[in-house]
């Protein structure tokens, strides 16, 4: 069964280092996303991609946060200079349509700022 | 701002009962999406729903959708340890190019054998 690809699993990086999570959705999908989880809360939403540039994102998602899809394949979260509370797992997640079309999540990448 | 009520947030029962988890909000959402997260894991998708009254069936489970499709439950018959795990809901809002998800924060369930 097609997978989302999330590299790597666990990163951990100083505080005020850039990061790159890097993301491969599956590859006829249009649709494409990253969400969060700090440990212990909800899932959240971060950004939605479509198009080649972003169509939705929330207030987490400020000027530290970007989003790429350099080479129609990859799919990256950029966070610039990270701080401790985004330590958190960050997952992505792509899907070939709107509607009913179910979305196909990664396994996530634990991202530990210290 | 839209909020997705899970509930019980917590449930522990024996192998053979039957269980309901609830997802109730004050938002309508064109879709609801039920789906369980192994630790360490992903959300993995279990159904989709978007019509209003609209029930599903996947072996045990069972999905319904509330008439308003504000709310949702899933239902677990028989339930068995290998049923153990975390359930989300989730609603899609939002246009058509976005379909953001909005996140209940899930029931732990435990099937003791």
């Amino acid at each position: 069964e097609p997978e989302v690809t999330q590299t790597p699993s666990h990163q951990v990086t100083q505080m005020g280092q850039e990061v790159i999570l890097r993301c491969v959705p599956i590859s006829n999908h249009l649709y494409f996303y990253w969400y969060r989880q700090i440990l212990g809360q909800k899932v959240e939403f971060l950004v939605s991609f479509y198009n080649n540039e972003i169509s939705e994102k929330s207030e987490i998602f400020d000027d530290q946060f970007s989003v790429e899809r350099p080479d129609g394949s990859n799919f990256t979260l950029k966070i610039r200079s990270t701080k401790l509370e985004d330590s958190a797992m960050y997952f992505c997640a792509s899907r070939f349509g709107t509607g009913d079309y179910g979305y196909t999540f990664g396994s996530g990448t634990r991202l530990t700022v210290v | 701002t839209q909020l997705l009520e899970q509930s019980p947030q917590f449930l522990s029962i024996q192998e053979g009962e039957n269980l309901t988890v609830y997802c109730n909000s004050s938002s309508v959402f064109s879709s609801l999406q039920w789906y369980r997260q192994e630790p360490g894991e992903g959300p993995v998708l279990l159904v989709t729903v978007v019509t209003g009254g609209e029930v599903k069936k996947l072996k045990r489970l069972t999905f319904q959708f509330g008439d308003a499709r504000k709310d949702s439950s899933l239902h677990i018959t028989a339930a068995q340890p290998g049923d153990t795990g975390l359930y989300l809901c989730a609603g899609a809002h939002g246009s058509s190019n976005t379909g953001k998800l909005i996140f209940g924060q899930g029931t732990t369930l435990q099937v003791k054998p």
